[in-house]
């Protein structure tokens, strides 16, 4: 069976800092990988998606960033953290089937509290 | 631009009520539709998945149905108990959004015993 695995769960960082959240799927090959955002409020915003290994599509510019270095594992990543960066982050995956288009359901992490001080 | 809207975006009901939480998007054509559960600090969890083909799904006390004529889906929570409390979100495929899920914000249910 697929799992998806997202750490820490929680992170407090002083402004300026880096950042690092990590995500990988097993049992799954080729999947479509997404980071979202969700503010208090507000609702869920997608940062980065990708389909396969170096391939990072960003839908929000901002200071973050988004890597994937294997195929079942996505990264993002700050320089310097802001404020504004706080937030609920989750990892996501989907599969995919013919043309690389997402046929099944979208399946989320537990899910990283980030809070920027 | 795919737009996805819920509501209400708050419920209170005591325990027993049959719900029904709304989902309208404003493109019609649409490769799937998803509903999410989600508990507080949490992730998500996929409740039901209805294909653009597809009319309902059905999931022990769950039920969604979509019409994409009219953008709209529904969930149906029958004999709603406490530990359906949580935020229920939507979340529609278009082709026209190349393919990424766009979100609603969610209809928060309380279910009080």
């Amino acid at each position: 069976s697929q799992t998806i695995h997202q750490w820490p769960a929680t992170l407090v960082q002083p402004v300026g800092s880096p950042l690092s959240l990590e995500c990988t799927v097993e049992g799954t090959s080729n999947p479509n990988l997404y980071w979202y955002r969700q503010a208090a409020g507000r609702g869920l915003q997608l940062l980065f998606y990708s389909v396969g290994i170096g391939q990072i599509s960003s839908e929000v510019p901002q200071n973050l960033s988004a890597s994937r270095p294997q195929d079942r594992q996505f990264i993002l990543s700050s320089k310097k953290l802001l404020l504004s960066d706080s937030g609920f982050y989750l990892c996501a995956w989907s599969s995919t089937g013919t043309g690389g288009l997402p046929d099944e359901k979208l399946f989320f992490g537990s899910g990283t509290q980030l809070s920027v001080l | 631009k795919q737009e996805v809207t819920q509501i209400p975006a708050a419920l209170s009901v005591p325990e027993g009520e049959n719900l029904v939480l709304n989902c309208s998007f404003t493109d019609s054509a649409i490769y799937n539709l998803q509903w999410f559960r989600q508990d507080p600090g949490k992730g998500l969890t996929s409740l039901l998945l209805i294909q653009s083909s597809q009319r309902e799904q059905t999931s022990g006390r769950l039920n969604a149905s979509l019409d994409k004529s009219s953008g709209r889906s529904t969930l149906y929570i029958a004999a709603s108990q406490p530990g359906d409390s949580a935020t229920y979100l939507c979340a529609v495929v278009s082709p026209g959004g190349s393919y990424i899920p766009t979100f609603g914000r969610g209809t928060s249910l309380i279910v009080h015993p």
